[in-house]
């Protein structure tokens, strides 16, 4: 059964810094992993897309690594913004489109 | 192109009634997933549909339905409701090419 941990649960960091989400998974059997945003009562945006067989993506400041051997996945962001602050969820597509999401971290840029 | 939608957007409730909610998925996409989001335990699968045929289900009760139709949209439908079904449910659509998932804005159910 997939399971899906994203640690830290909440990150503060002051504007500028450059910082690290981390994300782990227990099945390796997956199609893709794909990185969100998530606004306070919004629905879900989606950031950034790693196939199975990619080792990692980037869109602007966004980077995302996958590690399927060790389970694990990381979103780099480069010189962080207010703009930054939400909740970032990663999540584990299976077979049939099955996902399964991580508990995501909050994390609040300081002006 | 246009995004997922999900009507209504706002939906109170009281226990035992019954609610049903929409998604249209992007135009192409044939696979809709549903979500139901919770502070307590996060996001959760409901259920997938592609080309009208359930595929897959998570870990819910029976008073929690779905279905599709030929033009991919979905609908998914709550019976007996309880005051745990408060929540923000989402739906999901993807297409065959890569199966990235696109999330409309979600449907806030509050259940009195």
């Amino acid at each position: 059964k997939q399971e899906v941990t994203q640690i830290p649960a909440a990150l503060s960091v002051p504007e500028g810094e450059n910082l690290v989400l981390n994300c782990s998974f227990t099945d390796s059997a997956i199609y893709n992993l794909q990185w969100f945003r998530q606004d306070p009562g919004k629905g879900l945006t989606s950031l950034l897309l790693i196939q199975s067989s990619q080792r990692e993506q980037t869109s602007g400041r966004l980077n995302a690594s996958l590690d399927k051997s060790s389970g694990r996945s990381t979103l780099y962001i480069a010189a962080s913004q207010p703009g930054d602050s939400a909740t970032y969820l990663c999540a584990a597509v299976g077979p049939y489109d099955k996902i399964i999401f991580g508990k995501g971290t909050r994390l609040h840029i300081l002006p | 192109k246009a995004g997922v939608t999900q009507t209504p957007r706002y939906l109170i409730k009281t226990r035992g009634q019954q609610v049903t909610l929409s998604c249209s998925p992007i135009s192409g996409h044939r696979s809709v997933s549903w979500y139901q989001q919770t502070p307590g335990q996060g996001l959760q699968f409901l259920f997938e549909y592609f080309s009208e045929t359930q595929r897959n289900k998570g870990n819910f009760p029976g008073r929690f339905s779905g279905r599709q139709f030929s033009n991919s949209r979905s609908e998914m439908n709550v019976s007996t409701l309880e005051l745990g079904d408060s929540a923000l449910y989402l739906c999901a659509s993807s297409s065959t090419s890569n199966n990235e998932q696109f999330f409309g804005p979600g449907t806030r159910l509050t259940v009195l």
